[in-house]
């Protein structure tokens, strides 16, 4: 079973609002991402977890706040987003991260949109 | 700082033409070179992995290859069909910056007409 799991599938939320990603595999992966994707462009990733620490954070603005409970689960809560953060939001899970042929498997996405 | 190219950006093609997609990268220190799927809307499906050691990998009707000492690598579809429209992309994991990043390409849109 190669499959990565994302709930919700759509998301609609006010500038306000507090809402959460969850994303979860069972393939003993021990490294977990978060990607953002705009329309017609490649992912950008957002945040690495490498057993359970995050270990990357490219820049990412403090209205994004990832978590990992556990070895399978991997969450990012969202609060007062702009609209400009509307976006399809990508779980990937691989292996580990250290250098070898480690495949990343990607989730098939939550899209969010802030009104 | 690592690079990768997908040229052309979008190619439209009959039905049962056999199509080489082409990635290119600056870098040739990769640990591995990944081929995507993505459908409007939806997740990467990940299609095919090469390593640094390897020169080629397949799966089905498609073929990858890879030339790290010229930074290239082919994708190659046989015989495509309307289910292959989607976008591809290309993405190489190496050293630079950090060996967890993916670096992509920004993709091919594929069309394949009935």
């Amino acid at each position: 079973d190669t499959e990565v799991t994302q709930t919700p599938k759509h998301l609609v939320m006010g500038m306000t609002n507090k809402k959460s990603l969850k994303c979860e595999q069972h393939m003993g992966h021990r490294a977990m991402y978060w990607y953002k994707q705009k329309a017609k462009k490649p992912p950008e990733l957002m945040f690495v977890y490498s057993y359970e620490k995050l270990s990357i954070n490219e820049s990412v603005p403090s209205r994004f706040s990832p978590e990992c409970p556990n070895s399978s689960l991997l969450n990012l809560h969202l609060h007062a987003l702009q609209p400009e953060d509307s976006a399809l939001y990508l779980c990937a899970s691989s292996q580990d991260t250290w250098q070898g042929d480690y495949e990343q498997y990607f989730g098939p996405g939550t899209r969010l949109t802030v009104t | 700082k690592q690079e990768v190219t997908q040229i052309p950006a979008a190619l439209s093609v009959p039905e049962g033409e056999n199509l080489v997609l082409n990635c290119s990268f600056t870098d040739s220190a990769i640990y591995n070179l990944q081929w995507f799927r993505q459908d409007p809307g939806k997740g990467l499906t990940s299609l095919l992995l090469i390593q640094s050691s390897q020169r080629e990998q397949t799966s089905g009707r498609l073929n990858a290859s890879l030339d790290k000492s010229s930074g290239r690598s082919t994708l190659y579809i046989a015989a495509s069909q309307p289910g292959d429209s989607a976008t591809y992309l290309c993405a190489v994991r190496g050293p630079q910056g950090g060996s967890e990043k993916l670096v992509f390409g920004k993709g091919m849109k594929l069309t394949v007409n009935p």
